[in-house]
């Protein structure tokens, strides 16, 4: 079935480190891949979303591209801030799974000032 | 615009309890989720409805849990003769389907603890 990889944390970095998260996926087909957020206190939010191979998607100075050669989605940031600090999640749809989500452990980020 | 609302926010319960989670989606969105988030993990789907119609049901742990959107709307998810497993927070989610979206978005979860 389908399914999620996401790197374990917890990660600490510095501010305005480079952040890198991997996440790698098992799916049939041709899902869709996304990265939600969930800041402290706050509901799960999409962060950034790719729907096909080499698409890359970005939001708030994140990126991550969809590469099905290496079935990954891993999530970047050049420069991290405090504010970035938060639980991320890698994920996952498909048509043939009638657009259910299926998400990653999640990656918990904390960003030292 | 209003997004995803759930109520109540939290929910103590004693083991044995029946529960009802409510779910309001975004107006005239077609498709609606509930999903189980456990310490510490990923959400995990439960039930999936289009309209009224409940399309998928396979992530319901046991036939304990019941969902329901009689009207094509507001969805509630039941959980009978709760039990100490069944602490987690619920969370709903609704998409439109419109123009091939199927961007879902998240209501803020209702926290339940079974004592």
């Amino acid at each position: 079935g389908n399914s999620v990889t996401q790197m374990e944390g917890p990660v600490t970095l510095s501010e305005e480190a480079f952040l890198t998260i991997n996440c790698t996926y098992t799916a049939t087909g041709y899902p869709s891949l996304f990265w939600y957020v969930q800041y402290p206190g706050e509901g799960l939010q999409l962060l950034l979303k790719a729907t096909k191979a080499d698409d890359k998607g970005s939001n708030k100075g994140f990126e991550a591209t969809y590469r099905k050669e290496t079935t990954s989605f891993h999530l970047e940031k050049g420069s991290v801030q405090v504010s970035d600090s938060a639980v991320y999640f890698c994920a996952l749809s498909s048509y043939s799974s009638a657009s259910k989500i299926i998400f990653g452990s999640g990656t918990r980020l904390s960003i030292r000032p | 615009g209003a997004g995803v609302s759930q109520s109540p926010r939290y929910k103590v319960a004693k083991r044995g309890q029946d529960v009802a989670l409510r779910c309001d989606p975004i107006s005239g969105h077609v498709s609606l989720f509930w999903y189980q988030q456990a310490l510490g993990q990923g959400p995990e789907f439960l039930t999936y409805f289009q309209n009224e119609a409940q399309l998928d049901k396979s992530g319901l742990p046991s036939d304990r849990f019941f969902a329901e959107r009689p009207e094509g709307s507001v969805s509630t998810l039941k959980i009978q003769r709760t039990q100490q497993e069944d602490s987690a927070v619920y969370l709903c989610a609704s998409s439109t389907l419109a123009g091939g979206d199927d961007t879902q978005y998240f209501g803020p979860g209702t926290r339940l603890t079974v004592l």
